[in-house]
């Protein structure tokens, strides 16, 4: 079963502008991270927001979350046409910490146009 | 840089036939994971192993499905027989693992199988 969801589930926007995604998960978590998937390729980890953390940021992606509502947020700036793929938010199944496997939300296709 | 090698990249077969995908994680994880992907869904897992052991295999269809890490290092996952709805990226990743670790993943390329 699916425990994240990210919304919305397909954006399109022009190169150069912002890209803001949106995750809510169900149940309490460790940490919650972020991947990339460009089309038919595996995943890419981007970034990892531990249940501490309010915000972190890595390069031009910034990353909120806010274990209150259950939801963590995704901005990719100055967008470029590189960043066209699917981005999953992801979380631990379990929250006892260590290697758990993640529960993955559906995804957001994002399409930069040039 | 250390990647995870998965192999075949893809696999026609009929239904009711026997397929297998191997895997080999980068060197020194303990953690290893097999997920399935279905087109325009997020990857679910299908069985975690620590070293040579299973961790989590709660969602493994195991009347079909089993995977094996003999020596804790590389892991093949076997479906026998395939059914129409098995068709999905199958997707091997790894982690350094252990206790109190935060688990960034490493992903393989996947394999892509097509059931007939």
């Amino acid at each position: 079963s699916q425990q994240g969801e990210e919304d919305p589930q397909a954006l399109s926007i022009q190169e150069g502008e912002n890209a803001t995604m949106n995750c809510s998960y169900k149940t309490s978590i460790n940490n919650l991270q972020w991947y990339r998937q460009n089309s038919g390729r595996g995943l890419v980890h981007l970034i990892l927001i531990r249940s501490n953390e309010r915000e972190k940021h890595s390069g031009r992606l910034r990353v909120t979350l806010d274990t209150s509502k259950k939801s963590s947020s995704l901005l990719i700036t100055a967008s470029r046409a590189a960043d066209t793929a699917s981005y999953f938010c992801a979380t631990d199944r379990y929250s006892g910490g260590g290697a758990d496997g993640l529960t993955f939300g559906k995804g957001t296709h994002l399409i930069i146009q040039p | 840089e250390a990647e995870v090698a998965q192999s075949p990249r893809y696999k026609i077969t009929e239904k009711s036939q026997a397929v297998a995908f191997w895997c080999d994680p980068i060197s020194g994880h303990a953690t290893l994971y097999w997920y399935r992907q279905i087109l325009g869904q997020g990857p679910e897992l299908l069985v975690q192993f620590q070293d040579e052991s299973v961790v989590d295999d709660s969602q493994l269809p195991k009347d079909r499905f089993s995977a094996e890490r003999l020596k804790g290092v590389d892991s093949t996952l076997k479906i026998q027989p395939a059914e129409l709805g098995d068709s999905a990226m199958y997707l091997c990743a790894s982690s350094p693992g252990g206790l109190n670790s935060y688990n960034e993943q490493f992903f393989g390329p996947g394999t892509r199988l097509t059931v007939l």
